[in-house]
């Protein structure tokens, strides 16, 4: 139980692209995901809190334009990365929160690696 | 402000031995720890949490972590290695919101 897909697993964007990310709780309803930002060799970043059937509360420094967030339904969270440059090249991580249990657990999603060219 | 420290990004540990992977952290308001553990090209997958209770977590695999409030650590270990516990292993604290501050994460190498 509490498996978080994500969708891609890999993606090669050119510059000045936008790319969608998908994740998905398959089987638990997730009011609550987190997005995720893991550079090589270094920890994970909290980038923002999706909230399902509001916005997402974005960590300090994260550019909410460039970086949107969509949490429509109780299984899905879209990260999208508009106008994609080299930099923002990373290993994308979404994890969720049980919305029955709710408790403190986060489940974590198998990452995107995105590259941008 | 959260956050967490391991030291040491890469340990080595002979199979059998003990594993020791240590973890302090910093927090304004009572923490909740965790420990996760990352598989080359797989998701983050808990291995044991502290909240309250009990200083002294059991998590899968044999591994175990002692929360000690007056040393601000939560060290994990495991009696005796495998193989198979060669991963990434991650400390991470929650402000109580779920919001999540990772460690920098140890990436442990087990040799034959």
């Amino acid at each position: 139980g509490a498996v978080v897909s994500q969708h891609p697993s890999r993606v090669i964007c050119k510059s000045g692209t936008s790319v969608k990310i998908e994740c998905r709780s398959l089987d638990f309803q997730a009011t609550t995901m987190f997005w995720y930002r893991q550079f090589p060799k270094q920890s994970l970043m909290l980038m923002a809190t999706s909230n399902e059937g509001s916005k997402a509360t974005y960590e300090q420094g994260v550019e909410k334009d460039k970086f949107l967030i969509n949490h429509a339904s109780l299984t899905l969270s879209t990260l999208t990365v508009t106008s994609a440059h080299p930099e923002d090249s990373s290993f994308y991580i979404c994890s969720a929160r049980d919305r029955v249990t709710a408790t403190d657990t986060q489940y974590f999603g198998p990452g995107t690696r995105l590259t941008v060219l | 402000a959260q956050s967490v420290t391991q030291l040491g990004s890469h340990v080595s540990v002979s199979e059998g031995a003990l594993v020791l992977l240590r973890c302090n952290y910093s927090s304004s308001v009572p923490p909740y720890l965790f420990w996760y553990v990352q598989y080359p090209n797989q998701g983050l997958q808990l291995l044991l949490k502290y909240t309250t209770g009990a200083t002294l977590v059991k998590g899968i695999n044999g591994f175990e972590a002692e929360f000690k409030k007056s040393e601000t650590s939560f060290h994990l270990t495991k009696p005796s290695a495998h193989m198979s516990d060669a991963a990434e292993y991650f400390c991470a604290l929650s402000d109580g919101n779920n919001r999540l501050a990772f460690g920098k994460g140890n990436q442990v190498v087990v040799i034959p």
